[in-house]
């Protein structure tokens, strides 16, 4: 079965310093990978994804993340953080042969202070 | 803005009762999804329709139920309503119903209070 997990309930990072917010997954064959943002009070917000190619994909906002099949990890990062980039992040995986759902870790809440 | 737009935003009703929350996906967007998020359950995908098909059923009670219509709107229908039901509803789009790279776009959610 398709599963993520987000090891961290919180990150907290000060305002310049790199960021770094992990995922990991479980999924049978190729994976279609995804990082998502919520903001308080708002929708989930796309920010990047992997399908295939170089394992490093940038995003939205200058957030990258880096797939690493052999650690079967897809972990967020920001080279310099921002206040404004507090929020609720959450890693998704494309579910195998399920209609194309996406399966959600936890979420991983994402403290930038000044 | 996404493109996909939810209604109603804000929503208190009793218990016992029905709602109805309502979707219109992105334009050219087959494939509609619903998921429910709430502090104890986090992210808990509902059920996909694709071009007014179901196409994958997840953690729905038999007390809610859905539909996409001919013009690809879809409608999430909770009746016999519970404290426990209480939650962010999201409805999501994508341009096809399947494994693949195409990304799903979310509302902004409709935040249901049951009183």
């Amino acid at each position: 079965a398709q599963s993520v997990a987000q090891p961290e309930d919180q990150v907290n990072v000060a305002e310049g310093n790199p960021l770094t917010v992990k995922c990991t997954y479980s999924v049978s064959g190729n994976p279609y990978l995804f990082w998502y943002v919520q903001y308080p009070n708002r929708g989930l917000q796309f920010l990047l994804k992997y399908i295939t190619g170089d394992n490093l994909v940038k995003g939205s906002y200058g957030f990258e993340a880096e797939f690493n099949k052999s650690q079967t990890s897809f972990h967020l990062k920001k080279p310099s953080a921002l206040v404004s980039d507090s929020a609720l992040y959450f890693c998704a995986v494309r579910g195998l042969n399920q209609g194309g759902k996406l399966i959600f870790g936890q979420g991983t809440e994402l403290s930038v202070k000044p | 803005d996404s493109g996909v737009t939810q209604t109603p935003k804000h929503l208190i009703t009793a218990t016992g009762q029905r709602v109805t929350l309502r979707c219109s996906p992105r334009s050219g967007d087959l494939s509609v999804y619903w998921y429910q998020q709430s502090l104890d359950q986090g992210l808990q995908f509902l059920i996909q329709y694709y071009n007014g098909e179901e196409r994958a059923k997840g953690n729905i009670l038999e007390r809610f139920s859905a539909q996409q219509f001919p013009d690809l709107h879809s409608e999430l229908n909770l009746s016999s309503l519970e404290l426990g039901d209480s939650a962010l509803y999201f409805c999501a789009s994508s341009v096809l119903g399947q494994d693949s790279g195409n990304t799903i776009y979310f509302g902004e959610g409709s935040w249901l209070t049951v009183v």
